[in-house]
C-alpha cells in the first residue's frame, strides 16, 4: 500500500512570494490533515478535511494561508505571501475516518523563506 | 483545549537497557493516545497507540500504559537497539474531535 505522498520535498523562496504544497493521501482515506512542524517541536494542526469539506480550520492563519481538497482526494496548501516565520516543515496526514483514529504522515515539505 | 506535556526531552541509554518516556494530558475526555517515532528528516511513524478503555498494550519490544485517573501515559521500550534512536512524540485525541495534540518530543539516543 502506498503511503501519503507530498511534493515538493524542499522549497526555498524569498519572503512575500507565494508557495504551494501538494498532498495525496492513502487510497480510501477520507480524512486529510495539514500540520506545521517547527524544529524541535511536535506537529501542530492547521486544517482537517472530511472528504472535500474543511471541518476544522480554526488554527489556519486565513490572512495568508489557504487550502483546498476539491474532489475529496488530493489537497493543496498555499501560502501567499510567505513570511520569514513560515519556515518550517509542512506535513500532510491521512486517516481512514469512520471511527478509525490512526493518522499516517507523509514525508513533509521543508519550506525555507529567505 | 488539550495540553500534552512530555518528559524527558532527551534520554540516553545503553544498548540493551530499557527506555521510558512519559506524557501527561489535561483533557479527561481524551480517548486515544498514539506514539510516533521520527528519525531525522523523515516522516513521523505511528509505532503504537492505546485507547482509553485499555490500560496496557504491547507490541514486541514496545509497550504503552495508560492511567486515566492520573491522566498520564507512558512508552516503554525494552532491549533497546541503536536503530531505536530517534525523536518520539506522544499525542492525545480530544473526545468528539479528531484533533491530535502532540507533546514536544523526546530525543532518544541508544549508545552501542
Amino acid at each position: 500500500e502506498a503511503g501519503v505522498v507530498q511534493s515538493p520535498r524542499y522549497k526555498i523562496i524569498e519572503k512575500k512570494q507565494p508557495v504551494a504544497f501538494w498532498c495525496n493521501p492513502i487510497s480510501g482515506h477520507n480524512t486529510l490533515y495539514w500540520y506545521l512542524q517547527n524544529l524541535g517541536q511536535g506537529p501542530e494542526l492547521l486544517i482537517r478535511y472530511e472528504n472535500e469539506e474543511a471541518v476544522d480550520d480554526s488554527q489556519l492563519p486565513k490572512d495568508r494561508f489557504s487550502a483546498e481538497r476539491l474532489k475529496g482526494v488530493d489537497s493543496t496548501l498555499k501560502i501567499q505571501p510567505a513570511e520569514l516565520g513560515d519556515s518550517a516543515v509542512y506535513l500532510c496526514a491521512s486517516s481512514p475516518g469512520r471511527g478509525s483514529h490512526e493518522q499516517y504522515f507523509g514525508p513533509g515539505t521543508r519550506l525555507t523563506v529567505t | 483545549g488539550e495540553n500534552v506535556e512530555q518528559h524527558p526531552s532527551t534520554l540516553s541509554v545503553q544498548e540493551g537497557d530499557s527506555a521510558v518516556i512519559k506524557c501527561t494530558y489535561s483533557d479527561s475526555a481524551s480517548n486515544y493516545f498514539p506514539w510516533y517515532k521520527q528519525e531525522l528528516g523523515k516522516r513521523p511513524q505511528l509505532i503504537i497507540d492505546i485507547r482509553s478503555n485499555v490500560g496496557e498494550k504491547k507490541d514486541q519490544r514496545i509497550a504503552v500504559t495508560l492511567n486515566k485517573t492520573a491522566k498520564h501515559f507512558s512508552l516503554h521500550i525494552t532491549e533497546t537497539q541503536p536503530e531505536d534512536s530517534a525523536v518520539y512524540f506522544c499525542a492525545a485525541l480530544g473526545a468528539g474531535s479528531y484533533q491530535l495534540t502532540f507533546g514536544k518530543g523526546t530525543k532518544l539516543s541508544v549508545i552501542p
